[in-house]
Parts: C-alpha cells; structure tokens; sequence
C-alpha cells in the first residue's frame, strides 16, 4: 500500500501570503512510460465533500482559481497557494491514484 | 449537472448490516468507475471500495475486505455499499465519489454530500 504523509498538518498564513503544503508518497507515483505523476490535491471545507483542485501533479481542474499550483515528481509533491484567501480557508488532501487510492492525512490553512 | 446523493445511513448495532445506497445523474454513469470514501468524525479522508464502470473489477481497502462489497446497477444508475459486521470504528460519513475520466487511473471530480453511519450500541 501507499502511505502518503502531507506536512505540516496545519499552518496559519496572512491574507495576500503565500501557503505551502508539502506530500510526500512511500514509493513512487510516477508512471515512467506515461510520464505522468498519479498525484491529485483536495480542497475540503467544513460540512462539504472534497473538491478537485490538482490533479496529474500540476494540472488545475476547471474552475479552480490560479493561484492554485501544484508541483514536484516522483515521491514529492507541493501545492501552493500563491496569495491566500479568506475563502482558501479549508484542509487540504493529497491523494495518490497509482496504486488503488489512499489520502495523506490533510493540512488544516488558516488565516493567521 | 452531475449529481451524486448518497443515502441508508443510520445508526447500527456492532455486528449488524447497512447498505448504502448512491443515486447518479447528469452522466453517463455506467460509463465512469466509482468510489467510496468515508471520514471519521473530525478525522481525514480514507478510501473504501472502487468498482469498474462494468462492475469487474472491485478493490477494498485493507479494513474492510471480506466485510464490505461494493456493487452497481447501471440500469438504474445506481451504486452500493453493503456493510456488513459493522464495527464502531466504522463510523464515518460515507461518500460516493465519481471517476474523473472513462479509462480509469484518475482522481474522482464528483462527490456526494455523504450519508453519516454510526456504530453503536
């Protein structure tokens, strides 16, 4: 199974700043002979289902704002949030789609 | 729209039974794989089950092979969860959750509101 570990598990940042959450998985995502890394980034907010924000590493679903940005390969991932917003305030998942499915164990942003 | 709405939660005595159900529409639903996806009270994310768009193949996380089993109704586009030997750490919200893409090897873009299950006596 793939464990995937997201740090930290809650940071607190300024309105306007910049948010940083790292994941990394137990083994690799990245599908050598697609090039593609299995990875995808949830937004959730309370008494809602998650949403889609990233998915293969560093694509932005449709919708989703551009201050939204994911990257990194193989076993180590980043989302940023390049100018938080009130409205960003939620926990955010990684989640691995190589192997079957598993979650890193969320980030908690707040508005410092 | 796509929508997703779970239902058949409730509160269940360990060791007993529950089917979820989850009603799909605004897609071609026997066209997408699907998913469970519970959480805890106050706690993260866990992936269930998954099953194909044509019901073959099914996938269960660890905790709950042999217990839980995931089935479809493309007829009536409808998917289900059926929980058996229920245990209290099984009680969560449950959600169903939509493949992105057809081929599968995707994250899911479409996700219900949840149906909470609690596991008590």
């Amino acid at each position: 199974d793939i464990v995937m570990t997201q740090s930290p598990d809650s940071l607190a940042v300024s309105l306007g700043e910049r948010a940083t959450i790292n994941c990394k998985s137990s083994q690799t995502v990245l599908y050598s002979s697609k090039n593609k890394n299995y990875l995808a980034w949830y937004q959730q907010k309370p008494g809602q289902p998650p949403k889609l924000l990233i998915y293969w590493a560093s694509t932005r679903e449709s919708g989703v704002p551009d201050r939204f940005s994911g990257s990194g390969s193989g076993t180590d991932f980043t989302l940023t949030i390049s100018s938080l917003q009130a409205e960003d305030v939620a926990v955010y998942y990684c989640q691995q789609y190589y192997s079957l499915r598993s979650f890193g164990q969320g980030t908690k942003v707040e508005i410092k | 729209q796509v929508q997703l709405v779970e239902s058949g939660g409730g509160v269940v005595q360990p060791g007993r039974s529950l089917r979820l159900s989850c009603a799909a529409s605004g897609f071609p639903f026997s066209s997408y794989g699907m998913h469970w996806v519970r959480q805890a009270p106050g706690k993260g994310l866990e992936w269930v089950a998954f099953i194909s768009y044509d019901g073959s193949p099914k996938h269960y996380t660890d905790s709950v092979k042999g217990r839980f089993t995931v089935s479809r109704d493309n007829s009536k586009n409808m998917l289900y969860l059926q929980m058996n030997s229920l245990r209290a750490e099984d009680t969560s919200v449950y959600y169903c959750a939509k493949d992105r893409d057809e081929g599968g090897s995707c994250p899911s873009d479409h996700w219900g509101q949840g149906t909470l299950v609690t596991v008590s006596s």
